[in-house]
Formats: structure tokens, C-alpha cells, sequence
């Protein structure tokens, strides 16, 4: 079985451009999330979204986006670049929204760059 | 405002040795505490979680030690091995939330010397 797939695997961008990450969830599961992952820092919660749907919102500026689709997998988008949106974005899928007995799978992330 | 602290930053365990980990959390809505393994170039595996209702639970060499009065739990691994160097991170979220986050400790970069 296919784990959770994220695209691209890396990727450099400038300040003040806009860019745009993939994942793809695990067969069957309905929720997506994303994270951001600062080097030497644990993940730090954006969106949580479930049936297209967002059921959370992490605190991030309103740069940052996202939406699902109807197979579930999912797009973050942010916008005006910062030097400080350098990081490792990870997407992670899971059943439903309910951190159930399966937790969450996290795809091996976007690692991106902002020059 | 840090809601998951966790300690030692960095650890340094001989081959066979016990490693051990600790976390605190403030938010006593807290009711799911995972633990994650990450290597590098790689996104968080879920190694092994709790939940308030017990006070230990033991999958192979890995346990959970929860501590609900002091708001406390530990990863223990026993026998611990090179191939368990990796970055290690606590997290705590709740379920009655509508949208379920997982809030993340620091994390503790593990090295086993053989």
C-alpha cells in the first residue's frame, strides 16, 4: 500500500513568490493535515482538514491556505513568501479527524527553501 | 506558550543501555500522548502512544510511563540500539476539539554508540 505521497520533494523559491504543495493521503483515509517542521523544531500544527472541509487552524497568517478535494488529497498554498517560511512542510493523513488508535502517517515532506 | 516541554534536548546512550525521555504538558484537555521517531530526511513515525486512562503501556523495547496528577510521561527504551539514533517527539492533543491538532514538544535527538 502507498503511504502518504508529497510533492515536491524539494523545492526553492524567492521571497514574495507564492508556491504550492501536494499530499496525497493514504488509501481510504478522509483527513488531511499540515505541519510545519522548522529545522531543530517539532511540527507545528496549520490546517486540519476532513470532507473538503476545514476543522482546524493552526496559528499561521492568512498567508497560508489550503483546500482538499473530492479524493482527499490536498493543496497548501502560501503566498508573499518570507525568509522564514523555510522549513519542511508535512502533510499527514489519517481515518477521520479523531486521533484514533491508527494516530496519524506522515508523509516524508516538501523541504522548502525561501532565498 | 510552549504547551509540550520536553527534555533532555540531546541524549547520548551506550549500545544496550536504557534511554530515557521526558515530556510535560499544561493542558489538562490533553487526552492522546504519542510518541514520534524521525530520521533525517524523513517525515514522523508513530512509535507507540497512551491515553490518560492507563499509566503504562509496553510495545517491545518501547514504553510509556504517564504520570495524569503531575502532567507528566516518559518514553523508555530499553536495550536501546544504533539503529534507534533518531530525533524523538512527544505530542499531546485532544479529541473533543472539532478539529484535532497535535501539539509537538521540541524534540530529543537520540545517538546510540556500539
Amino acid at each position: 500500500d502507498a503511504g502518504v505521497t508529497q510533492s515536491p520533494t524539494h523545492l526553492i523559491k524567492t521571497r514574495g513568490q507564492q508556491v504550492t504543495l501536494r499530499c496525497s493521503p493514504i488509501s481510504g483515509h478522509k483527513s488531511v493535515s499540515w505541519y510545519q517542521q522548522v529545522l531543530g523544531q517539532g511540527p507545528q500544527f496549520i490546517f486540519q482538514y476532513y470532507e473538503k472541509e476545514e476543522r482546524g487552524r493552526g496559528n499561521f497568517p492568512d498567508r497560508f491556505s489550503a483546500r482538499q478535494f473530492p479524493n482527499y488529497s490536498s493543496e497548501l498554498n502560501v503566498n508573499a513568501l518570507l525568509l522564514g517560511d523555510s522549513a519542511l512542510y508535512l502533510c499527514a493523513s489519517s481515518p477521520s479527524p479523531g486521533t484514533g488508535s491508527y494516530g496519524y502517517t506522515f508523509g516524508s515532506g516538501t523541504r522548502l527553501t525561501v532565498v | 506558550q510552549q504547551q509540550v516541554k520536553q527534555s533532555p534536548q540531546s541524549l547520548i546512550v551506550q549500545k544496550g543501555g536504557i534511554s530515557i525521555i521526558n515530556c510535560a504538558y499544561e493542558n489538562t484537555a490533553f487526552d492522546y500522548f504519542p510518541w514520534y521517531q524521525q530520521f533525517p530526511g524523513k517525515g514522523p513515525a508513530l512509535l507507540i502512544a497512551i491515553r490518560p486512562d492507563v499509566s503504562e503501556k509496553k510495545e517491545g523495547r518501547f514504553t510509556i510511563s504517564f504520570n495524569k496528577s503531575a502532567k507528566q510521561f516518559s518514553l523508555h527504551i530499553m536495550d536501546s540500539q544504533p539503529g534507534d539514533s533518531a530525533t524523538y517527539f512527544c505530542a499531546a492533543s485532544s479529541r473533543n476539539q472539532a478539529g484535532t491538532a497535535l501539539i509537538f514538544g521540541k524534540g530529543t535527538t537520540l545517538s546510540v554508540s556500539s
